[in-house]
């Protein structure tokens, strides 16, 4: 079946010491969304990428970065981790630039900093 | 920035009871979405809206928009406990491309 795969499903990483999260799709999907959700929060988009156009939101902060180095591949980078950026990440796809035909969401990952 | 609130934030009912949850916000949605999250997984959308005053039916789940397309609701005849989770609506927000905003969602516990 056509995806959306995270890995890992659970990261716990230590407080400063980098962190790659990873996002697959078999979907064949332009646009790839990392959000981040916190507990009983919204989820919150960080940055989304068509094709390999990159677009922030101005809110992120410059401790997260994204890599896209092909159709199927996303990563989020996470420079020095805080305990406030301990929450699920999901990625998302979606085949267009508009969003009515719905996102496609891997199962998240949850990251827990110490 | 578009906001967008769900009510109730948490709901418990008996298996059997029917229900409604809101989405509202004071923005202009070009679509409103519907999404149901399981624990420790990713949402599963369930619908897109776009037109205003348009009205889904998915089984027993009804979903409407808005004439103005800035609110939306879900109501859920005869609950099921398979119908347990959290259910997230979010907006698409024009940007360039169309990114969607979400809800803080719905917790609803169908208790057998």
């Amino acid at each position: 079946d056509a995806m959306v795969i995270q890995n890992p499903r659970y990261q716990v990483t230590q407080f400063g010491k980098p962190v790659t999260l990873s996002c697959s799709q078999t979907l064949n999907h332009n646009v790839m969304y990392w959000y981040q959700q916190k507990s009983s929060q919204a989820p919150k988009l960080l940055f989304h990428y068509y094709d390999k156009d990159f677009n922030n939101e101005a809110d992120t902060p410059d401790n997260f970065q994204s890599r896209r180095p092909n159709t199927s591949f996303c990563f989020l980078d996470i420079r020095s981790p805080g305990l406030g950026d301990a929450a699920m990440y999901l990625c998302a796809t979606s085949g267009h630039r508009s969003s009515t035909g719905g996102y496609t969401f891997g199962s998240g990952t949850r990251l827990t900093v110490v | 920035t578009q906001l967008l609130e769900q009510s109730p934030q948490f709901l418990s009912i008996q298996e059997g009871e029917n229900l409604t949850v809101y989405c509202n916000s004071s923005s202009v949605f070009s679509s409103l979405q519907w999404y149901r999250q399981e624990p420790g997984e990713g949402p599963v959308l369930l619908v897109t809206v776009v037109t205003g005053g348009e009205v889904k039916k998915l089984k027993r789940l009804t979903f409407q928009f808005g004439d103005a397309r800035k609110d939306s609701s879900l109501h859920i005849t005869a609950a099921q406990t398979g119908d347990t989770g959290l259910y997230l609506c979010a907006g698409g927000v024009w940007d360039g491309s169309e990114k969607l905003v979400f809800g803080k969602g719905t917790k609803l516990t169908v208790n057998p």
